[in-house]
């Protein structure tokens, strides 16, 4: 069954330092891999998506993420963190094998401190 | 600006009362989803649909069922209401052959 883990519940960086956020997937069919954000009291809004191409992908607000085939891995990154990127992020994955359905992780709550 | 609405940002209901939670969106989008958000577990779909008056089964389909009258409109129902039904809903869209997932902002609901 696919799965996606997030293995850190709370990351606490302080402003203008860099950020990694970990994901780990289990998926039969090739991959298409998202990073969501969720800001207090706001639906998701996507931050980027990897479909095939360039292992390396730009999102909004900074971000960035490396698909890693032989990891299982999406990683999200930021050089520098600003304080309003406090919120919860999901990665999630799908594949055109199963529609448009796609399995969540369970989310990591990045603090900012100042 | 696209848009995903849910009628309700908050609602109150006691055990055993039937509850409906609406979505309706605005972009002729052909697949809506109902998923439930708890802490540590992340997002879970509850149930689906790609077309007006289909629906699919998710992962936690128990104690819940769907509506699509209506391309637009997407509704779940909690025929009895129970307290481990007490969570955030969050109702989502996407266009086909689009994974993109746009989202409502959530309702939280809790079962008395």
């Amino acid at each position: 069954a696919q799965s996606v883990t997030q293995p850190d519940i709370h990351i606490t960086v302080s402003e203008g330092a860099s950020l990694e956020l970990r994901c780990n997937y289990s998926y039969g069919a090739t991959p298409y891999l998202f990073w969501y954000v969720q800001s207090p009291g706001q639906g998701l809004q996507l931050l980027l998506k990897y479909f095939s191409g360039d292992t390396l992908v730009q999102g909004i607000k900074g971000f960035e993420a490396e698909f890693k085939r032989s990891q299982s891995s999406f990683n999200l990154r930021k050089p520098s963190v600003h304080w309003s990127d406090a919120a919860e992020y999901f990665c999630a994955v799908g594949a055109k094998e199963y529609g448009n359905k796609l399995v969540f992780g369970a989310g990591t709550i990045l603090r900012v401190k100042s | 600006d696209v848009k995903v609405t849910q009628s309700s940002r908050y609602l109150v209901k006691r055990t055993g009362e039937k509850v409906f939670l609406e979505c309706v969106q605005d972009m002729d989008h052909e697949n809506m989803f109902w998923y439930r958000q708890d802490p540590g577990l992340g997002l879970r779909l509850i149930y689906f649909s790609y077309d007006v008056k289909m629906k699919e089964k998710g992962d936690i389909p128990e104690g819940y069922s769907v509506s699509r009258e209506k391309k637009e409109r997407f509704s779940l129902i909690l025929e009895s209401a129970s307290t481990n039904q007490t969570s955030m809903y969050l109702c989502a869209s996407s266009s086909i052959g689009n994974e993109k997932l746009f989202f409502g902002s959530g309702t939280q609901l809790s079962v008395l």
